[in-house]
């Protein structure tokens, strides 16, 4: 069954650091996003992407991150300077159709941890 | 705007007991309507889904959810929890291009 793969599954990075997340969706979907859950929280939508480019945005989502399709298969989360509160889990999601009409599928995150 | 509601933090539940999540929501029109479950650990698995028709939808694992309009609710149940149930559940609504999605439930069971 196809799926929506992440890496890495954790990594361990410094303040200031910059972090980037893979995610490579499934393969015929064309939506994508990311979404992030704070330890004990709850999921918090981050941005979505369609047709190479940013469709929609949460507040959460400023300057310090930035997504990129770079070729055919991958969709990656640039975090430019981490602080420790972008310590989370970090889910990448993609769909056929988006939202509206069809499920999304998620990968198993990225763990990223901010000392 | 768009909110979805799951007012138990967290259950408690005897192996072989009746399970009931409950969830609402607030959104203008019809929303698609999602259960998910996480696994310590581990990502976000569909459980079941509504769109339209049927209000009572059947899903993985022995979990079934009712849509009811008038109460914008969706409850997510199963008759019978085994061990393995033990995890967090999220409910979710799909609205405009985003997800929506509850603080989450977590479900203990006790042997």
């Amino acid at each position: 069954e196809p799926e929506v793969t992440q890496t890495p599954s954790h990594q361990v990075t410094q303040m200031g650091q910059e972090v980037i997340l893979r995610c490579v969706p499934i393969s015929n979907h064309l939506y994508f996003y990311w979404y992030r859950q704070i330890l004990g929280q709850k999921v918090e939508f981050l941005v979505s992407f369609y047709n190479n480019e940013i469709s929609e945005k949460s507040e959460i989502f400023d300057d310090q991150f930035s997504v990129e399709r770079p070729d055919g298969s991958n969709f990656t989360l640039k975090i430019r300077s981490t602080k420790l509160e972008d310590s989370a889990m970090y889910f990448c999601a993609s769909s056929e159709q988006g939202t509206n009409t069809g499920e999304l599928f998620f990968g198993e995150g990225s763990r990223l941890t901010v000392l | 705007a768009q909110s979805v509601t799951q007012p138990d933090i967290h259950i408690t539940v005897s192996e072989g007991a009746s399970l009931e999540l409950r969830c609402n929501y607030s959104y203008g029109a019809t929303p698609y309507l999602f259960w998910y479950v996480q696994s310590p650990g581990q990502g976000l698995q569909l459980l079941l889904k509504y769109f339209s028709g049927d209000t009572l939808v059947q899903g993985i694992k022995g979990f079934e959810a009712e849509f009811k309009r008038s109460q914008s609710s969706f409850n997510l149940r199963k008759p019978s929890v085994h061990w393995s149930d033990a995890a967090e559940y999220f409910c979710a609504v799909g609205a405009g291009n985003q997800f929506y999605f509850g603080t989450g439930t977590s479900l203990t069971v006790i042997p």
